[in-house]
């Protein structure tokens, strides 16, 4: 069985630019997170999906930031413009069932590789 | 201030010999902790998940502790090996809905 899956693995843009995220859930995980590790700083949640409902977006760091999950499926996480201090490293991840009750494993993607020059 | 704060930042130690890593917390309402492993380039991966009740959880030659009482846990590595060179990550669950909120991590080399 596939795991969580992140495009691109990499990716370079100037500053300004737009750069678009994807992510695909493990399959049947109706939950899907998105999180942010910038440099020197810990792991932190940008937002949650319930199928196609946001859940909580709370972590959103500002307007340049849009997610979509058009269908309950893949993910989107589009940064427009982007700035130099976006650069980091974004991760997706997917569960079962709610994130806090225990047992549910919530499986964590590659990350995505974001460097703003 | 990081409501998960892990320690130490970093360490070396032989292969074979065992270690320790702390967490201390102050998220609340806790849900349940949890122990990721990362390697480097790599997306952290699951070791363990305790919940309020659970005191400790093994996991192979990760064992874990919870004190929730002192909100502190642990996470101690048996008998290292090369491919335990990696980040230890620990996640404390708050409330609803898997708002994680992530330590730092303790950066574990482990030499020949």
């Amino acid at each position: 069985e596939a795991g969580v899956t992140q495009f691109p693995s990499h990716s370079v843009i100037e500053k300004g630019q737009t750069v678009t995220l994807r992510c695909d859930p493990i399959s049947g995980h109706d939950n899907l997170y998105w999180y942010r590790r910038v440099m020197g700083k810990e792991i932190k949640f940008l937002l949650h999906f319930v199928k196609e409902s946001k859940q909580d977006e709370s972590g959103m760091p500002n307007n340049r930031f849009l997610a979509e999950r058009t269908g309950g499926t893949y993910s989107t996480l589009k940064v427009q413009p982007a700035e130099l201090e976006d650069s980091g490293v974004y991760f997706c991840a997917s569960s079962q069932g709610k994130g806090h009750i225990s047992g549910n494993t919530i499986y964590f993607g590659e990350g995505s590789w974001l460097t703003v020059v | 201030k990081n409501q998960v704060e892990q320690s130490p930042q970093s360490l070396i130690i032989l292969e074979g010999k065992n270690c320790t890593l702390q967490c201390n917390y102050t998220v609340s309402p806790f849900s349940n902790l949890r122990w990721y492993k990362q390697d480097t380039g790599r997306g952290p991966v699951s070791l363990t998940i305790m919940t309020f009740s659970e005191n400790t959880k093994s996991n192979g030659r990760y064992t874990a502790t919870l004190d929730a009482d002192t909100k502190q846990s642990s996470l101690h590595i048996t008998a290292s090996q090369l491919s335990d060179s990696a980040s230890y990550i620990c996640v404390v669950s708050a409330g609803s809905w898997g708002k994680l909120q992530f330590g730092a991590g303790t950066q574990v080399v482990v030499t020949p």
